[in-house]
């Protein structure tokens, strides 16, 4: 079974540092990607995703994500937070294949920036 | 704007108890999830649905059970209130399998329930 790893529990930045959260998942196949971020007293709602194509791949409010196959991950960035990013971030895989689709969510990663 | 509406928002519910959690979509979405999200865990599946009827279980379905009658709604149960349920349920739909679908989750605001 798939597994997803997010390795910084609890981030704590200064505004106008630059953000990047790790993301590694065991899986050997073709796999989509998503980063989900979840704001205070919010549900849940895609930042970004990555399917095939571009390696790079943009999302909203300036966050990237890139997929390095050979090392696994699917690490987020983004060059300047704000403090408006504090909220908690997950990672999550699917398999690419027919059928149904089961999600594996990582940890989560709680992002507080502060003014 | 899409939209998954869970029922209740927060729940104080006694040890013995029987709880339900509803959840309605209205993207017409084939697949439908039960989550708890618990702090250093991340989202753990309970049960999912990927059709009328059909149920499957997930990563950690004991203790609860689910039931879909109708496409647009998913309702998850605790049939016994313990206090190791005192969580908060997420709700989750998406579009049906197949190479079209991006496997894109769309959740709800989220059920925390308490359980004394």
């Amino acid at each position: 079974a798939q597994s997803v790893s997010q390795h910084n529990h609890h981030v704590i930045l200064s505004e106008a540092a630059s953000l990047e959260l790790g993301c590694n998942y065991s899986y050997g196949g073709t796999v989509n990607l998503f980063w989900y971020v979840q704001y205070p007293g919010q549900h849940l709602q895609l930042l970004l995703k990555y399917f095939s194509g571009d390696p790079l791949v943009k999302g909203i409010k300036g966050f990237e994500a890139e997929f390095i196959k050979s090392k696994f991950s699917f690490n987020l960035r983004k060059p300047s937070v704000q403090w408006s990013d504090t909220a908690e971030y997950f990672c999550a895989v699917i398999p690419y294949s027919g059928g149904y689709q089961k999600v594996t969510f990582g940890t989560g990663t709680k992002l507080q920036v502060i003014p | 704007d899409v939209k998954v509406t869970q029922s209740s928002r927060y729940l104080v519910k006694r040890t013995g108890e029987k709880v339900f959690l509803e959840c309605v979509q209205d993207m017409d979405h084939e697949n439908m999830f039960w989550y708890r999200q618990d702090p250093g865990l991340g989202l753990r599946l309970i049960y999912f649905s990927y059709d009328v009827k059909m149920k499957e279980k997930g990563d950690i379905p004991e203790g609860y059970s689910v039931s879909r009658e109708k496409k647009e709604r998913f309702s998850l149960i605790l049939e016994s209130a313990s206090t190791n349920q005192t969580s908060m349920y997420l709700c989750a739909s998406s579009k049906g399998g197949g190479t079209a679908s991006t496997g894109e989750l769309f959740f709800g605001e989220g059920s925390r329930l308490t359980v004394l």
